[in-house]
């Protein structure tokens, strides 16, 4: 089974940029693992921000935007506020079918 | 607006079966979409357990597979979860999820296995 692996933590300051990513075990990321980013406070069920690499929910906050770079997929928050403060998880999909949850990044915003 | 709710035992007895449903309101489970579960062990990540299609079809995580069955009832407009011969490592928040776009989630509900 495919290891999805992320940063464990990183910090941006606020008004700051940070970009998270996520790469396969497998090789590159693609469109075709149709990425997902999810944020989670704690207590709380996770949240969707993106699907499909860079595809925004209704109530995904437009400081969020995701896309591939160089064979991981990115999650880059730019102008970050405090109550971006959470643990963000990355989704691939291997075969249209199987799922592999991200090892998760910890943001801080400090 | 749909919305999920899990319910089941809270705490499992080592090598008995975790059982968990998950209601659905707002929208018929036999229109369409997947419906999965997903856990999350005590200060641990996201960990996808499985899907089911409206029409039974499922796909199961690799490494839980032999010990999972998820199955949906279209009467009662719930899906569930059976995990067998269960452990301590199996402690977990235990979410139920619309897994075409992992879009709406359920609140989670602890289960402990624990003698």
């Amino acid at each position: 089974q495919a290891v999805v692996t992320q940063e464990p933590s990183l910090t941006v300051s606020p008004g700051g940029t940070v970009t998270l990513t996520c790469g396969s075990s497998t090789g590159a990321v693609t469109s075709g693992h149709y990425p997902y980013w999810f944020q989670q406070k704690p207590g709380q069920a996770p949240r969707t921000l993106i699907y499909d690499t860079s595809n925004k929910h209704s109530w995904t906050p437009a400081r969020f935007s995701g896309s591939l770079l160089g064979g991981k997929a990115a999650l880059t928050l730019s102008g970050a506020q405090p109550e971006d403060e959470a643990e963000y998880y990355c989704l691939l999909s291997y075969s249209g079918a199987l799922y592999v949850f991200g090892t998760g990044t910890k943001v801080t915003v400090l | 607006q749909v919305q999920l709710q899990e319910s089941g035992p809270g705490l499992v007895k080592p090598s008995e079966t975790l059982s968990l449903t998950c209601a659905v309101s707002g929208y018929s489970i036999s229109s369409g979409y997947y419906w999965g579960w997903i856990r999350q062990p005590p200060g641990k990540g996201l960990e996808w357990i499985g899907s089911i299609y409206h029409s039974g079809s499922t796909y199961y995580n690799p490494s839980l597979k032999s010990r999972v069955t998820i199955s949906v009832d279209t009467s009662k407009n719930q899906f569930s979860l059976k995990l067998s011969s269960v452990t301590a490592a199996d402690t977990a928040v235990y979410y139920c999820a619309r897994t075409d776009a992992f879009d709406i989630w359920g609140q989670g509900t602890m289960v402990t296995v624990s003698s």
